[in-house]
């Protein structure tokens, strides 16, 4: 079986760094660009960035170019999703998932990993 | 940026059909994907490429796509289709997923 599995919730205070990981089982982790998602209320489902295990290829959406790091250690079939400095609106819930072979949509979803920010 | 706009909300008996849409520019010359996220849970692909279903996945969702507007059908509604459901389209010239602004079912 798939399976992507994610690191547990995490509550930050504004400034302090973050690394959140994604951990696939099942399959040829190299071989599958694995993405990141926030989730918000306010806007919904957000597509970050995304990372080709295999070489390490790494694209970002333009929102999220310099405010966060996406990297991948395929020796431990692990990807990560890491902050320098936080900030409250960084509070949401993040979600890694493998991209088809097509690259066109993504399935299965890490169960989500809940990331709070606050003084 | 590429927009695509989804119906907040959908209600719908039990027993009946349920259309969820998903509008966007000339979106029938893309290919559309369908999650389903039940509250609580990560999303799940339950339509790609307009109208394939993943493995495990239901005949009674399907989906359609034409012109500037996708369709995701949900056919004998059950309560356990209850759950917000988004469209997804692919920006191939910046590798960049965008989704729809969401649609939840409720099952009356």
């Amino acid at each position: 079986e798939v399976q992507l599995v994610q690191s547990g919730a995490e509550v930050k205070k504004p400034g302090e760094s973050l690394k959140i990981s994604c951990k696939g089982s099942g399959y040829s982790f190299s071989n599958y660009w694995i993405g990141w998602v926030r989730q918000t209320p306010d806007k919904g489902l957000e597509w970050m960035g995304v990372i080709y295990p295999g070489d390490s290829d790494t694209r970002y959406s333009p929102s999220f170019k310099g405010l966060v790091t996406i990297s991948a250690d395929k020796s431990i079939s692990t990807a990560f999703l890491q902050w320098s400095s936080l900030k409250a609106s960084d509070t949401a819930m993040y979600y890694c998932a493998r991209r088809g072979a097509t690259m066109e949509w993504s399935d299965p979803w890490g169960q989500g990993t809940l990331v709070t920010v606050s003084s | 940026s590429y927009v695509l706009t989804q119906p907040p909300s959908v209600s719908v008996a039990p027993g009946q059909t349920a259309r969820i849409t998903c509008g966007g520019n000339n979106i029938g010359s893309k290919s559309v994907h369908w999650y389903q996220q039940k509250p609580g849970q990560a999303p799940v692909l339950v339509v790609y490429d307009d109208s394939d279903r993943p493995s495990g996945i239901p005949e009674r969702f399907s989906g359609s796509n034409s012109g500037n507007t996708a369709t995701l059908t949900i056919s004998r509604v059950e309560a356990g289709d209850e759950a917000d459901y988004y469209c997804q389209v692919w920006d191939s010239s910046s590798d960049h997923y965008v989704f729809g602004t969401g649609t939840k079912v409720t099952v009356l």
